[in-house]
């Protein structure tokens, strides 16, 4: 079962910062947060990830709360292609190193 | 990089017929390989993973099997496909030290 909570729809505007919150307040100290996104009758595509600090990278920014039960996703300039639904996951590090995905995010990108 | 293949990607399926859907992973080896269904506006579920040759792992009980006969190969198989098999099914990989995952494209099966 997936163990984090996110909103199910947001949207925001073109060129505007996209802000994806995500709950994982039952997350343990060595499980890392993972975000994807699936673009519609695509497979989802790998984002970024992070254990403890703020990662950045050429598509977004993942920022991580110091107790680690909360994180947010963070495209800094939204494009009409951004429109999809994003994954929020926390990956299990034992048995096989499942990923649960839960509903997601849908975001869509307003002209 | 690694590169993940999958066929079909489109099938349609009388109820209880059998099914057989493959995926090969290139650019690696000793992969973790992974079977998701999404079935239409939902969520991924995850149905089966390997962590190598032979080693299946099943998440949920159902009609639904898979094998891995290679290193880079798995295979999602059904003796008689059920109305509640149609779905998109993605097959997916991990590898390396960050374990992020790798999908196919997937393929669509409509079981009529």
């Amino acid at each position: 079962d997936a163990k984090t909570t996110q909103p199910t729809s947001m949207d925001c505007a073109e060129g505007r910062a996209a802000n994806l919150p995500c709950n994982h307040s039952t997350i343990s100290g060595n499980e890392y947060v993972y975000w994807y996104r699936q673009i519609h009758s695509q497979g989802p595509q790998y984002i970024i990830h992070g254990l403890k600090n703020n990662e950045t990278n050429e598509m977004a920014s993942l920022i991580i709360t110091e107790d680690r039960k909360s994180s947010t996703l963070i495209l800094p300039h939204a494009t009409l292609r951004d429109t999809a639904v994003y994954y929020c996951i926390v990956r299990s590090p034992n048995t096989g190193n499942q990923f649960y995905f839960g509903t997601g995010t849908s975001l869509t990108v307003i002209p | 990089s690694q590169t993940i293949h999958q066929w079909p990607a489109t099938l349609v399926q009388p109820v209880g017929s059998p099914l057989s859907l493959e995926c090969t992973v290139e650019g690696t080896s000793n992969p973790n390989l992974y079977w998701y269904r999404q079935a239409a506006g939902r969520g991924l579920q995850l149905l089966f993973y390997s962590v190598g040759i032979g080693q299946i792992s099943s998440e949920v009980p159902q009609n639904l099997s898979a094998s891995r006969p290679q290193d880079r190969q798995f295979i999602l198989s059904s003796k008689k496909l059920l109305l509640s098999d149609s779905g998109f099914y993605l097959c997916a990989c991990t590898t390396g030290a960050n374990y992020e995952q790798y999908f196919g494209p997937g393929t669509r099966l409509t079981v009529t």
